[in-house]
C-alpha cells in the first residue's frame, strides 16, 4: 500500500463545476503540499499546510491531521485548471530533515 | 517562472553513457532537492543538499551522484545509464531545510530535464 493515496486518478469536469480531489496518507507528517503539474511538465506549488484550511483564489485546501486526510477544492472550474494535481507529504528523516513523499497524482480535464 | 533553472531541457543518450544535469536555485535559497519522475514510479525524492553539504538521501541509485557547489548550484550525475533511467528530473530549491515542529519550507521547482536513454 502506498504511503500517499490520491483519488480519483482521473477527473473530467465541465467548466464551472466544483471539484474535489482527495489525499490520504499513512505516515506521520509535518506538512502537506499540493502541487500542480502543467501539461508541459512544469510543477508549481499551490499550498503547503500543516493544519486547518487555506484559500487562494478559487482554490481551497483543507487538512484533517487526526484522520490523515486532505482535500483540494476548485470552485468555478475553468479549462485552464486542466493539469495533474499532486499531493505530497513531508516526513521527518533522522537528523531533523524532511523529505517529500508524493501521491500518484490526479489528472483533471475541464471542458468548456 | 519559479526562479529555479535547469539545463539542459532535453537530453538524449545511449545506454551505458554518463550525463550531468545542472540546477541553479533561486537567489538566496540554500537547499537544493533532486527528484525523478518516471511513468511507472511517479515523483520520487532522490537527494537533498544544504549549503554545499548532503543532508538527506532518498531512492537514489548508487550509479547516481550529486553535489552542490560553493555558488549553490547543483549537479546530478547519472552514470552507466539504463533504459529505465529515462525520466523527468526535477530540481527544487528552498530557503533552508525543514526541521519538524519549527517552520515549513515551500519548495520551488525548476522546469525539469527530460532524459531519454536509447
Amino acid at each position: 500500500k502506498n504511503e500517499v493515496e490520491q483519488s480519483p486518478q482521473n477527473l473530467t469536469a465541465q467548466e464551472g463545476e466544483f471539484i474535489t480531489i482527495n489525499c490520504s496518507y499513512s505516515v506521520g507528517i509535518s506538512a502537506l503540499h499540493w502541487l500542480q503539474q502543467h501539461p508541459g511538465g512544469g510543477i508549481v506549488s499551490l499550498f503547503m499546510l500543516s493544519s486547518g484550511k487555506k484559500k487562494h483564489g478559487r482554490l481551497i485546501a483543507t487538512i484533517n491531521i487526526q484522520e490523515k486526510h486532505s482535500s483540494l477544492h476548485i470552485t468555478a472550474s475553468h479549462p485552464r485548471d486542466s493539469a495533474v494535481y499532486i499531493c505530497a507529504v513531508e516526513t521527518l528523516l533522522s537528523g531533523g530533515y524532511n523529505k517529500l513523499i508524493f501521491g500518484a497524482g490526479t489528472r483533471l480535464a475541464v471542458h468548456p | 517562472d519559479s526562479g529555479v533553472t535547469q539545463t539542459p531541457k532535453h537530453l538524449i543518450t545511449a545506454t551505458g553513457q554518463r550525463v550531468t544535469l545542472r540546477c541553479s536555485p533561486r537567489s538566496g535559497d540554500l537547499s537544493v532537492y533532486w527528484y525523478q519522475q518516471s511513468l511507472d514510479q511517479g515523483l520520487q525524492f532522490l537527494i537533498q543538499y544544504y549549503n554545499g553539504e548532503e543532508r538527506a538521501k532518498g531512492n537514489i541509485l548508487e550509479r547516481f551522484s550529486a553535489q552542490q557547489f560553493p555558488d549553490l548550484h547543483s549537479e546530478l550525475n547519472l552514470s552507466s545509464l539504463e533504459l529505465g533511467d529515462s525520466a523527468l528530473y526535477f530540481c527544487a530549491s528552498s530557503v533552508a531545510p525543514v526541521t519538524s515542529g519549527t517552520w515549513y519550507n515551500e519548495q520551488f521547482f525548476g522546469p525539469g530535464t527530460r532524459l531519454t536513454v536509447l
